[in-house]
């Protein structure tokens, strides 16, 4: 049981171009987020989703898009990266919608230049 | 969005001395939860309540719930270099929407 992995751990990006961040997890929960980390805001939502094929917007969801295919998948897209969006970024899933979310993964550095 | 505020913002102890941080709103929620971040990793979750004045314990944690469901305390008893990390409080909305985190306190406990 993996628990909430997330790939990749580093990544580095110019300006403009386009990434995708995996996250996957093995203990077929429902609700599946994402959300951002930087010094001094907290963690904000970008985007969630309630279940296979849904998606919903967050607190911080321009110049993101996300995807859920796969119950156990969800992805999250920059089409085209800005200094801005250097950050973590976290996923996370639980049973229940907002509830406990008992599952984070262990994030992903993204670095624009 | 709810503002959860954290207080302190950073805090350093020495091993042994007790602590305790605070997450507070102007609003309402339904659950508040507690979780504990190590450097380089994801959120843990510690606790979740749900009953206004609702007491958890876990272990030297001591997780309060205000009776109106606006704030929350977590106390730490004889603190150990172990629970060095950012403590992060998160709160439900009623209308069920995704958590919303405070900013989180900082731990440092050293020898």
């Amino acid at each position: 049981n993996a628990g909430v992995t997330q790939t990749p751990k580093f990544r580095v990006l110019k300006t403009g171009q386009s990434m995708t961040l995996l996250c996957a997890q093995d203990m077929n929960h429902e609700y599946m987020y994402w959300y951002r980390q930087d010094p001094g805001m907290g963690l904000r939502l970008i985007h969630y989703s309630v279940g296979e094929g849904t998606t919903a917007k967050g607190e911080v969801p321009d110049g993101y898009n996300v995807s859920r295919l796969k119950k156990q998948n969800f992805l999250l897209g920059l089409e085209s990266a800005a200094p801005s969006q250097t950050s973590v970024y976290f996923c996370a899933s639980s049973l229940g919608l907002a509830g406990a979310i008992g599952y984070f993964g262990p994030g992903t550095r993204l670095t624009v230049t | 969005t709810q503002l959860l505020e954290q207080s302190p913002q950073f805090l350093s102890i020495q091993e042994g001395e007790n602590l305790t941080v605070y997450c507070n709103s102007s609003s309402v929620f339904s659950s508040l939860q507690w979780y504990r971040q190590e450097p380089g990793e994801g959120p843990v979750l510690l606790v979740t309540v749900v009953t206004g004045g609702e007491v958890k314990k876990l272990k030297r944690l001591t997780f309060q719930f205000g009776d109106a469901r606006k704030d929350s305390s977590l106390h730490i008893t004889a603190a150990q270099p172990g629970d060095t990390g950012l403590y992060l409080c998160a709160g439900e909305e009623n209308s069920g929407y995704a958590l919303n985190f405070g900013k989180g306190t900082s731990l440092l406990v050293t020898p």
